[in-house]
């Protein structure tokens, strides 16, 4: 069963540093999501990562994936207080003809001044 | 704004007792997909509809059921509701592409006493 992993869990960072969310998958996949969710709100969909070395930017926020490590990382540059929120990984399993997106724990980001 | 809508927002009940959860897709969405956020079990596949067609089944308990209709909506079913089934219950559609990229509605919250 594909398990997916991320962390930390929980990332408290200043504003204006640098920081890595990692996102491990235990089975193959070649469709990776990360997602972003306020306090009470729905997910909002921030990057889709089709293959192996894919690389997406978007702001101070940049995904990449590793399908032969199993490896995703999200990586926020010059973190912004707008930025704080709960990101979540999600995988869909190699096999059969679903859909169905697997979730990582999320990783409640906070930013400080 | 998702293109995904969901009704309703809240919805509070006892024990017991069974609700029906609504969900319409983004206008040429085929596929719906339903989960279950909640603080223990994270964010969690329950089921995937395709055009009216059951496609896959998750961590969906017998109390549970959903159905698409011809105009592509579909409905969540929860009966006998326990404490446990507090959550708050996204609804999600995608179209038929490679990317496969799924859209989320508000959620719905429910709350069993």
């Amino acid at each position: 069963e594909l398990k997916v992993e991320q962390n930390p869990l929980f990332l408290s960072m200043q504003e204006g540093k640098n920081y890595t969310i990692y996102c491990n998958y235990s089975t193959t996949s070649d469709r990776l999501y990360w997602y972003r969710q306020d306090p009470g709100k729905s997910l909002e969909s921030l990057f889709v990562l089709l293959s192996n070395g894919a690389v997406k930017q978007e702001g101070r926020l940049m995904a990449s994936l590793d399908t032969k490590a199993r490896l995703s990382t999200l990586h926020i540059t010059a973190a912004v207080h707008d930025l704080s929120a709960t990101y979540f990984c999600a995988v869909v399993p190699w096999a059969g003809n679903t859909d169905k997106l697997i979730f990582g724990t999320g990783t409640r980001l906070q930013v400080f001044p | 704004d998702s293109g995904v809508t969901q009704t309703p927002k809240h919805l509070i009940t006892a024990t017991g007792q069974r609700v029906t959860l609504r969900c319409s897709p983004r206008s040429g969405d085929l596929s719906v997909y339903w989960y279950q956020q909640s603080l223990d079990q994270g964010l969690q596949f329950l089921i995937q509809y395709y055009n009216g067609e059951e496609r896959a089944k998750g961590n969906i308990l017998e109390r549970f059921s959903a159905q698409q209709f011809p105009d592509l909506h579909s409905e969540l079913n929860l009966s006998s509701l326990e404490l446990g089934d507090s959550a708050l219950y996204f609804c999600a559609s995608s179209a038929y592409s490679r990317e496969g990229e799924q859209f989320f509605g508000p959620g719905t919250r429910l709350t069993v006493l």
